[in-house]
């Protein structure tokens, strides 16, 4: 077990283009998260897999955001003509859902988005 | 809504000193309680937890406990090392009101002299 990985590291887009991530969760967590973190705040909440069903959006994920988790294993998040507003570090966290660790949350080294 | 307040840094010790950092939240149902610490360049750990009132957390040296009465979970270490130096996030999840999120505080940075 590897842990979380996030790919990739780091993105550097101009304003207008589409940006794809992908979040690889620990093998047998069924429940996957995306959070938001821009400089000298907490984590935001963005959406909530459950298996392959996205069951909690944010209200900050505005029409121009899309998350996918097609096979309940990886998950891409996408975001259609960026703004620079949208450069933070984008975090993806796992977790078990079940069990006494099932609220443990573990998250990964996240994408640093820089939309120019 | 759920939110977190936690205590504004930074927070600069001297090695060997005394470590609080406050914490205290409102919580439409009945959270459980984290501590995650972010060392530099590395990402979110889970550094201890509580799941319901009068829990206490440990890991490393450090504890908090889980006060209902006073929605808090205030993060404590008798002596901290200049290893511990980070930013520490206090977080809840309110999974009893059917959401599973993590609500995070803004964060508190912690530099630790020698």
């Amino acid at each position: 077990d590897t842990g979380v990985s996030q790919d990739p590291r780091h993105k550097i887009t101009k304003r207008g283009q589409n940006v794809t991530f992908r979040c690889d969760p620990i093998s047998e967590h069924n429940r996957l998260y995306w959070y938001r973190q821009t400089l000298g705040q907490g984590p935001e909440f963005l959406t909530y897999f459950q298996n392959e069903a996205q069951l909690e959006k944010s209200r900050l994920l505005s029409d121009r955001f899309s998350a996918e988790r097609p096979k309940g294993s990886f998950s891409t998040l996408e975001i259609q003509r960026t703004e620079q507003g949208d450069s933070a570090m984008y975090l993806c966290a796992s977790s078990l859902g079940s069990g006494a660790l099932g609220n443990e949350q573990f998250f990964g080294p996240g994408t640093r988005l820089t939309v120019l | 809504g759920d939110s977190v307040t936690q205590m504004e840094g930074p927070v600069t010790l001297s090695e060997e000193a005394f470590l609080t950092i406050n914490c205290t939240y409102t919580a439409t149902g009945y959270p459980s309680l984290f501590w995650y610490v972010q060392y530099p360049g590395e990402g979110l750990q889970l550094l201890l937890k509580a799941t319901k009132a009068d829990d206490k957390g440990s890991n490393k040296g450090f504890e908090a406990t889980y006060r209902k009465e006073t929605t808090s979970f205030h993060l404590e270490k008798g002596s901290v090392q200049v290893s511990d130096s980070a930013v520490y996030f206090c977080a809840l999840s309110d999974s009893g009101a059917g959401s599973y999120q993590l609500t995070f505080g803004k964060g508190t940075k912690l530099s630790v002299i020698p």
